[in-house]
């Protein structure tokens, strides 16, 4: 069974430009998760989906990042336009919740973004 | 909300030392507790979770930990660290009851020397 899947695995980019960074969880999921990994700020969690509907996006930094999930296969996460503080490693990981709420989180193997 | 402290950045053991990572959380009832471990270029994997029963649970990997609920904390231990356990450890702690979201620590970055 594939585990969660995420492209592309790195991605160098200038300033301004938009960056798509994509994201297929596991068959059958129903929680979808992005996370951003920095040195100076750890794993941030920037936005979850449970059956393809954004719950909390509280953790988005700003209006230029925005997230998507058109159906329960696919997700991306894009920034338009991107700067250098952007530049971090970008997980995607997915879930099944069962009737007490959501267990372990499965990760894909993260989307490292340069922005120059 | 629920928080997770680990307390330690950096570990450093040799190669076959026994090892003990700490985590304390922070959640007014009994919480999920779980610990990833990230290797160099990877995503987190689950090494073992706690959501009930026996305090002291095993892992993969060798690894295992124990919930004391008296000082809020689940560490992590191994009797014997191989090279190959040098990696990024994180602690996390979900609410019970309900949909919940995992909140993590900050990780403790294991480093093995021979």
């Amino acid at each position: 069974d594939a585990g969660v899947i995420q492209s592309p695995r790195h991605e160098v980019t200038e300033m301004g430009q938009e960056v798509t960074l994509r994201c297929k969880p596991i068959s059958g999921h129903d929680y979808l998760f992005w996370y951003r990994q920095t040195m100076m700020r750890g794993l941030e969690l920037l936005i979850y989906f449970n059956n393809n509907v954004p719950i909390d996006d509280s953790g988005m930094p700003e209006d230029r990042f925005s997230a998507k999930m058109p159906n329960a296969s696919f997700s991306t996460l894009k920034i338009q336009p991107s700067e250098p503080r952007d530049s971090a490693v970008y997980f995607c990981a997915s879930s099944f919740s069962s009737g007490s709420g959501t267990g372990e989180l499965f990760f894909g193997e993260g989307s490292r973004l340069t922005v120059l | 909300a629920q928080s997770v402290t680990q307390p330690d950045i950096h570990i450093t053991v040799s190669e076959g030392a026994s090892l003990e990572l700490r985590c304390n959380y922070s959640y007014g009832a009994t919480p999920y507790l779980f610990w990833y471990v990230q290797s160099p270029g990877q995503g987190l994997q689950l090494l073992l979770k706690y959501f009930s029963g026996d305090t002291l649970v095993q892992g993969i990997k060798g690894f295992e930990a124990e919930f004391k609920r008296s000082q809020s904390s689940f560490n992590l231990r191994k009797p014997s660290v191989h090279w190959s356990d040098a990696a990024e450890y994180f602690c996390a702690v979900g609410a019970t009851g309900g949909s919940y979201i995992p909140t993590f620590g900050r990780g403790t970055s294991l480093i093995v020397h021979p």
